[in-house]
C-alpha cells in the first residue's frame, strides 16, 4: 500500500547535538515532498519542501533535507539542535507532483529536547 | 493581517449533535482543506475544495459535511453520525503563483465530546 513512514515516533537530543528525523515513502513517481514542523496545540508550519532539482534542500530554522530517490527517503536534519526545536514534526507527500494537491502525512516524530 | 482563521479553538460537542468549525481565510487562495489529527496517526484527509461551490471528499469524510459558497469561507459540520469526533482538526489553503503547491495551515480546533 501506499504510505509515508517516519519510523521513530519519539526522540530525545542534547541541545547542540545534531538531529535526523527519517521519512521514507513507498510512491513510485517522483512526488513532492514536505517537512511541516507542529507546537503543541497549533496549526503546522512548512519547514522545507522538495519539487525537483538539487536534492539538498534548506529550510527556515536551520533545517535541511535531502531526497534520496533510490532509497525513496526524505531525511530532515540539523547540525545543532536548540531547545526551542521541541515540538513534533511531519513527513508529507504529494504523489502525483501537484496534479492533485492531496497530501499523505506520516504519523510524526515527536522531539524532546535535554539541557 | 493575513492568515487563515479557525474558530473556535475548544468546541464541545453533546451526543446526537451537530457542531460546525469556522475556517475563513483572507488570503485569496482558491483550495480549501479540512483534516483530522488524532494522536499517533498523523493528519487524514476529510473534505477539499478546489474552487467555490465545489467540493470533494477525502480519505474519512463518512459523518462530515462540508459547504463552499464563498471563496474566503469552508465550513465543516461533524453530524451526529461521526461516533468518534474527539480530534483536533485542522484547516488549510493551497498556495497560488509560485506557492500554488504548497498547504497553509490554521490554528486548529481541539473537539470533545461531552
Amino acid at each position: 500500500a501506499q504510505s509515508v513512514t517516519q519510523p521513530d515516533i519519539h526522540i530525545t537530543v542534547s541541545e547542540g547535538a545534531s538531529l535526523e528525523l527519517r521519512c521514507n515513502y513507498s510512491y513510485g513517481a517522483t512526488p513532492y515532498l514536505f517537512w511541516y514542523v507542529q507546537s503543541p496545540g497549533q496549526g503546522l508550519q512548512l519547514l522545507l519542501k522538495y519539487f525537483s532539482g538539487d536534492t539538498l534542500v534548506q529550510g527556515i530554522k536551520g533545517f535541511e533535507a535531502e531526497f534520496k530517490r533510490s532509497q525513496s527517503s526524505f531525511n530532515l536534519r540539523k547540525p545543532s539542535v536548540h531547545w526551542s526545536d521541541a515540538a513534533e514534526y511531519f513527513c508529507a507527500v504529494d504523489p502525483y507532483g501537484g496534479a492533485t494537491n492531496k497530501l499523505i502525512f506520516g504519523t510524526g516524530t515527536l522531539l524532546a529536547v535535554q539541557p | 493581517d493575513g492568515g487563515i482563521t479557525q474558530s473556535p479553538k475548544y468546541l464541545f460537542r453533546k451526543e446526537g449533535q451537530n457542531v460546525t468549525l469556522s475556517c475563513e481565510q483572507n488570503l485569496n487562495h482558491d483550495a480549501m482543506y479540512w483534516y483530522r489529527q488524532d494522536p499517533g496517526q498523523g493528519l487524514r484527509l476529510i473534505y477539499y475544495s478546489q474552487i467555490v461551490n465545489d467540493f470533494q471528499k477525502g480519505d474519512i469524510a463518512e459523518g462530515y459535511s462540508v459547504s463552499r459558497e464563498k471563496k474566503e469561507s469552508f465550513p465543516l459540520t461533524v453530524t451526529s453520525a461521526q461516533k468518534n469526533p474527539t480530534a483536533f482538526y485542522l484547516c488549510a489553503t493551497r498556495g497560488s503563483g509560485g506557492y500554488k503547491n504548497i498547504q497553509y495551515f490554521g490554528a486548529g480546533t481541539r473537539l470533545s465530546v461531552l
